[in-house]
């Protein structure tokens, strides 16, 4: 079974900052990634995932991640923090056949003026 | 917007009564699920539905039960309620679509409080 790891439960960044958020996985085989944030009060909303071909993905909100196999990795970088990232972001994984996700335990962002 | 809600919004409730939540959705996608989100725990799955009468456990499903009669209806029951069981509860559904690769939509989330 897949497990997920965030390094970091909480990250607090300056506004213009770089936003460095780190996730490792297990998995056998490579999986599919996602990055989701959730605003306080509010459900889950899918940032950006990773399926197949490109490693470097693009997602909402000028967020980006990318897939490194070889370190079991999906860190979600931002080069520029705003005020509206403040939330918290989970890293999920679910592996190819298999309808179900597993969360990280998230991180939450705080970005100061 | 993939027209999931959630009822109720808010509950109190007291221990050792019984507790159904409901997930709708309006576009009759085979997969649905229930979460519970707890601090330090991000997102753990309680059940999870394949179709009407097509259910099975995740991770975290003592004293949960769930039933799905009609497509767009997922239901989830606490049988007697525990404080325990306090937590935000999410549900969810993978779209039926070519290459949807698991991506999952959430609903809006029932805060239940057990006294």
């Amino acid at each position: 079974a897949q497990s997920v790891t965030q390094l970091g439960s909480h990250v607090s960044v300056s506004e213009g900052a770089l936003v460095l958020l780190r996730c490792n996985y297990s998995s056998s085989v490579p999986p599919y990634l996602f990055w989701y944030v959730q605003y306080p009060n509010q459900g889950l909303q899918l940032l950006l995932k990773y399926t197949t071909g490109a490693t470097l993905v693009k997602g909402i909100n000028g967020f980006e991640a990318e897939f490194k196999k070889s370190e079991t990795s999906f860190h979600l970088t931002k080069p520029s923090a705003h005020m509206s990232d403040a939330a918290d972001d989970f890293c999920a994984v679910s592996e190819v056949g298999d309808y179900k996700l597993s969360f990280g335990a998230g991180t939450t962002v705080t970005v100061r003026a | 917007d993939a027209g999931i809600t959630q009822s109720p919004r808010h509950k109190v409730t007291e221990t050792g009564t019984p507790v159904t939540l409901r997930c709708h959705q309006t576009e009759n996608h085979r997969y649905m699920y229930w979460y519970r989100q707890d601090p330090g725990h991000g997102l753990r799955l309680i059940h999870y539905s394949y179709g009407v009468k097509d259910t099975d456990k995740g991770e975290v499903s003592d004293g949960y039960s769930v039933s799905r009669s009609k497509t767009e209806d997922f239901l989830l029951t606490l049988e007697s309620a525990t404080s325990s069981q306090t937590s935000v509860y999410f549900c969810a559904i993978t779209p039926d679509r070519p290459l949807s690769y698991n991506e999952q939509f959430f609903g809006p989330g029932t805060r239940l409080t057990v006294l």
